[in-house]
């Protein structure tokens, strides 16, 4: 059974500055996705940012980007110039690959993340 | 594009009754799953349909709770004789085709208070 780990509660960064969210998961399978879904208060879990773990090339979204280091099995997210409205949780996510088809999103207990003025 | 919609957002019960949530996916969106989110816990998957087969069920869900997605398109997630262990925000999300490169798209949740 695959499990995702994010061992950092809540965390907390000013306003423009780079704070780093970390995960590491456990699998036995080598076909897989890993995402960061962004959930704001009260409102729909959005996503963030994806890894495909046959790509060794860190994927990059705008000011996301991620350190993914398969063999460690350790998925963390990189938020630069953060700004206010990056405060939610942020979850990380594991997802099979069944031969090109999806199974469900295992999810991590989240971080809260507070962007201070 | 309208995103996945659910309803009610938020419901209160009595512990005992019975309540039906309803989630309308993206058009065209053949995959719908179901989550379970619990206070300061991240989202735990219940159960999924590609159209209107169920393909898989969680432990999670016991025999008081029955999904349905009768014609492929919305689905209904039912708990019977709810008990305080309910209490939870029900996620729906929606992915075009189960392909693994298609991302789910998640509701807003209806949140579920016993009291």
């Amino acid at each position: 059974a695959q499990t995702v780990t994010q061992s950092q509660p809540e965390m907390s960064v000013q306003e423009a500055e780079t704070v780093t969210l970390s995960c590491t998961y456990d699998t036995s399978e080598s076909n897989y996705y890993l995402f960061w879904y962004k959930q704001p208060p009260s409102r729909q879990m959005i996503l963030v940012i994806r890894q495909e773990a046959y790509k060794q090339q860190n994927a990059t979204e705008n000011r996301f980007s991620v350190n993914f280091q398969k063999a460690a099995k350790s998925f963390s997210l990189k938020i630069s110039d953060s700004q206010l409205g990056d405060t939610a949780m942020y979850f990380c996510a594991f997802l099979m690959n069944y031969g090109g088809s999806q199974g469900n999103l295992i999810f991590g207990k989240g971080t809260k993340l507070s962007v201070k003025p | 594009d309208t995103g996945v919609s659910q309803n009610p957002r938020h419901k209160i019960t009595k512990r005992g009754q019975n309540v039906t949530f309803r989630c309308d996916p993206i058009s065209e969106h053949n995959r719908l799953y179901w989550y379970r989110q619990t206070l300061g816990q991240g989202p735990e998957f219940l159960t999924y349909f590609q159209n209107e087969a169920q393909l898989e069920k969680s432990r999670l869900l016991s025999d008081r709770f029955s999904a349905e997605r009768p014609k492929g398109s919305f689905s209904t997630l039912e708990i019977q004789r709810t008990e305080q262990g309910d209490s939870a925000m029900y996620l729906c999300a929606s992915s075009l085709d189960g392909q693994v490169n298609q991302p789910q798209h998640f509701g807003d949740g209806t949140r579920l208070s016993i009291l």
